[in-house]
């Protein structure tokens, strides 16, 4: 069964510095993929980054990166230059290939601070 | 990336009514899900709708609480029925176009019941 843990309900940045959000998972499925979305205070899910469990290289899109550690099964977030607008809430998920549905972590708030 | 609409936006409702949330694609695709995400939580998943079957419903959920249609693959529908405050939540309707891509959703309807 997969399974997605965040362990950080909230953390805090100060504007233009790096922050890392943490995501484990766990899977038997030697083919999934590694998802990370931001909702934003109005309720959409932007899609940010994704990371295949076969990519070699880390998964990078402007300032996100995924930091994956396949033998410690984490997938973790980092942000670079932290902005105001960076602020929300942020969801790690992980879909198994042979499931086809995706499992969300319980999400870490986000507060970069001025 | 596909551009998902939802219909209505938000709404108030009254115990005992039900609400048909509209989910539009402007690409045909797949796989297209229908979340909850009731306040401050992470998503669950109610079912997954593939044209041309039935709904697949999540453990917890019922055809006759949640009623989904899935016309053709641009379409979707899902029917909150005989309302109770507890269903209070953001619905998100998703969209996957192949096992290995990324998963989109669409801008979530508000949903109060009263």
């Amino acid at each position: 069964a997969q399974k997605i843990t965040q362990t950080q309900p909230g953390m805090f940045v100060q504007e233009k510095e790096a922050v890392t959000l943490d995501c484990t998972y766990d899977t038997s499925d030697p083919s999934y993929g590694l998802f990370w979305y931001k909702q934003p205070s109005s309720g959409e899910m932007i899609f940010l980054i994704y990371q295949g469990s076969y990519d070699q290289q880390n998964a990078t899109e402007g300032r996100y990166s995924l930091n994956f550690q396949k033998a410690r099964k984490s997938a973790n977030l980092v942000i670079s230059a932290s902005q105001l607008g960076d602020s929300a809430m942020y969801f790690c998920a992980m879909r198994e290939h042979n499931a086809g549905k995706s499992t969300f972590g319980d999400g870490t708030t986000l507060t970069v601070k001025p | 990336s596909a551009v998902i609409s939802q219909k209505p936006s938000r709404d108030i409702c009254q115990r005992g009514t039900s609400l048909t949330i509209q989910c539009q694609v402007d690409s045909q695709v797949t796989m297209m899900f229908w979340y909850r995400q009731q306040p401050g939580q992470s998503l669950t998943l109610i079912a997954t709708a593939n044209q041309g079957s039935e709904a697949t419903y999540e453990s917890g959920f019922v055809i006759d609480k949640f009623p989904i249609s899935r016309p053709n693959l641009t379409f979707s529908t899902l029917t909150v029925s005989n309302m109770s405050p507890e269903d209070s939540s953001i619905y998100l309707c998703s969209v996957q176009g192949a096992p290995e891509e990324t998963q989109y959703f669409g801008p979530g309807t508000r949903l109060l019941v009263l």
